[in-house]
């Protein structure tokens, strides 16, 4: 049984681009969270989704930032028009139910760069 | 507002020596505590802890909750270069399913 994927696992753009971070939760997980981390920080909630619908994306910047999960497919965490500030690994957990009872297990995240 | 405070921040000590690593809360509908552990990579499961004055223990490491003090703590005993990692702990709220991360612990264990 995969864990749960990411990809790319290093992503560099420049100033003004698109990233589009991707994650396949585990087999049967059909509950995704991002998460965003700072250098020397914790993780910081992002979005939770549910396949097809967004279930809550209160941490989540409301420009430039959107999520789907959709019905076949990744999970996609979509920046456009990057800043130096979004430089960040951004990770990706699933569970099989909703979170705080069923501990989320982690992608290996994707460390995005912004030039 | 919710948080979660890990201390110390960072931690050397040499192999073979027992370490202590602190985690206090203040959590919303408080549910559950959970340990993690990262390398360089995703963090990996360690703990889940929901009841208060129960040790759960895995080889070296265990943990247990005070929910009247509402605190944790993670013990790793006869520590080896390999326990070398960031210890993060996360509250998790009954009235939502965000988890509540703390900054982490950075543990390093010398040979």
């Amino acid at each position: 049984n995969a864990g749960v994927m990411q990809n790319p696992r290093h992503l560099v753009r420049r100033r003004g681009q698109e990233a589009r971070l991707r994650c396949s939760p585990m087999k049967g997980h059909s509950h995704v969270y991002w998460y965003r981390q700072l250098p020397e920080e914790g993780l910081k909630f992002m979005v939770y989704l549910q396949k097809e619908n967004i279930i809550d994306e209160s941490g989540m910047p409301k420009e430039r930032f959107s999520a789907e999960f959709p019905k076949e497919g990744p999970s996609i965490l979509r920046i456009q028009q990057v800043v130096r500030g979004d430089s960040a690994a951004y990770f990706c957990a699933s569970s099989p139910g909703q979170g705080a009872l069923n501990e989320q297990f982690f992608g290996p995240g994707t460390r995005l760069t912004v030039l | 507002e919710d948080k979660v405070v890990q201390s110390p921040l960072s931690l050397v000590v040499h192999e073979g020596d027992t370490v202590t690593l602190n985690c206090s809360y203040e959590v919303t509908n408080f549910r559950s505590l959970l340990w993690y552990k990262q390398e360089k990579k995703a963090p990996t499961f360690l703990f889940m802890l929901t009841s208060s004055g129960i040790e759960k223990k895995s080889g070296r490491l265990s943990s247990i909750l005070d929910k009247k003090e509402l605190f944790s703590i993670l013990n790793i005993t006869a520590t080896q270069t390999g326990d070398s990692a960031i210890y993060l702990c996360a509250g998790a709220s009954g009235s939502n399913y965000q988890l509540i991360w703390g900054a982490g612990t950075k543990l390093i264990i010398k040979p």
